[in-house]
C-alpha cells in the first residue's frame, strides 16, 4: 500500500515564527500536492509538483513556499506564520498517468496563535 | 471554471439502509473522477475512481456511476453500516490538468445510525 507520511499530526505555533511541514511518500510518486482544508471552504490546492525541484502555484500561494529537493519529500514552508493559516493541512501524492488515484497523509492540524 | 457540488451536505440514515450520494461538476470535459472517504481529523481514502470512457466502478458495497453528459456522479452504497459514518467527497480531474490537480466538492457528511 502507498504510504504518505506527515512529519506532524498537530502543531501550535507562534504568530511571525517559520514553519516547515513535511511530507514524505514511499510509493515513488511523481506528483506531491500540498491542500488546506476548512470548514465551509473545502479543500484548496496551496502548491503541486511534478518532480523533483519542479513546482507550481495551486489557487492559494500567498505566504507559503515549497521545496522538493528529493522526489520523496515535499516540504511547506510557511515564512511567517499569521493566525488566519490555522488550518488542516493535507499532503497527497500520485503517479504522473491520467488516471491515477491520489492517495493522502493523515494531516497536520496547525494552529497560529 | 469547473465547480463540484455535492447535496445534501448532510445525512442521517439507520443501519442497514441502502443510500445514495450525489455528485455535480459543470465541465464535461473531465478525465476522471473520484470518491474518497474523510474520517473525522483525518486525512482522505480514495474509494472509486471511474475514468471518462467508464459508466460505473464497484468495490465490495460501493458502486460509483458517472452520467458525464449531464454532469453527475452518484456513489451507492448497500446494506449501510455505522462505520460507513463519514465525510464523502468527490473530485474531478478536468482535462486542462496535465499534472494531477483535481477539483474538490465540499462532501456530504454521513452518519449511520445503530
Amino acid at each position: 500500500d502507498v504510504k504518505v507520511t506527515q512529519s506532524s499530526r498537530y502543531l501550535v505555533k507562534r504568530t511571525g515564527e517559520k514553519v516547515f511541514l513535511e511530507c514524505v511518500q514511499d510509493m515513488d510518486h511523481e506528483n506531491m500536492f500540498w491542500y488546506r482544508q476548512d470548514p465551509g471552504l473545502g479543500l484548496r490546492l496551496i502548491y503541486f509538483s511534478y518532480d523533483v525541484k519542479m513546482k507550481e502555484k495551486g489557487d492559494i500561494p500567498e505566504g507559503y513556499s515549497v521545496s522538493r529537493e528529493k522526489k520523496e519529500r515535499f516540504s511547506l514552508i510557511l515564512e511567517s506564520a499569521s493566525t488566519n493559516q490555522t488550518s488542516m493541512y493535507l499532503c497527497a501524492s500520485s503517479l504522473k498517468g491520467t488516471n491515477e488515484k491520489l492517495f493522502f497523509g493523515s494531516g497536520t492540524q496547525l494552529s497560529v496563535l | 471554471k469547473q465547480e463540484v457540488t455535492q447535496i445534501p451536505a448532510a445525512l442521517s440514515v439507520p443501519e442497514g439502509e441502502n443510500l445514495v450520494l450525489n455528485c455535480s461538476f459543470t465541465d464535461s470535459a473531465i478525465y476522471n473522477l473520484q470518491w474518497f472517504r474523510q474520517d473525522p481529523g483525518k486525512g482522505l481514502t480514495s474509494l472509486l475512481l471511474i475514468q471518462s470512457s467508464q459508466r460505473e466502478q464497484t468495490s465490495g458495497r460501493l458502486n460509483a456511476s458517472l452520467d458525464k453528459s449531464s454532469g453527475r456522479s452518484t456513489l451507492y452504497i448497500a446494506a449501510s453500516q455505522p462505520g460507513d459514518s463519514a465525510t464523502y467527497l468527490c473530485a474531478v480531474r478536468p482535462l486542462t490538468s496535465n499534472t494531477g490537480k483535481l477539483i474538490f466538492g465540499q462532501g456530504t457528511t454521513l452518519q449511520v445510525k445503530p
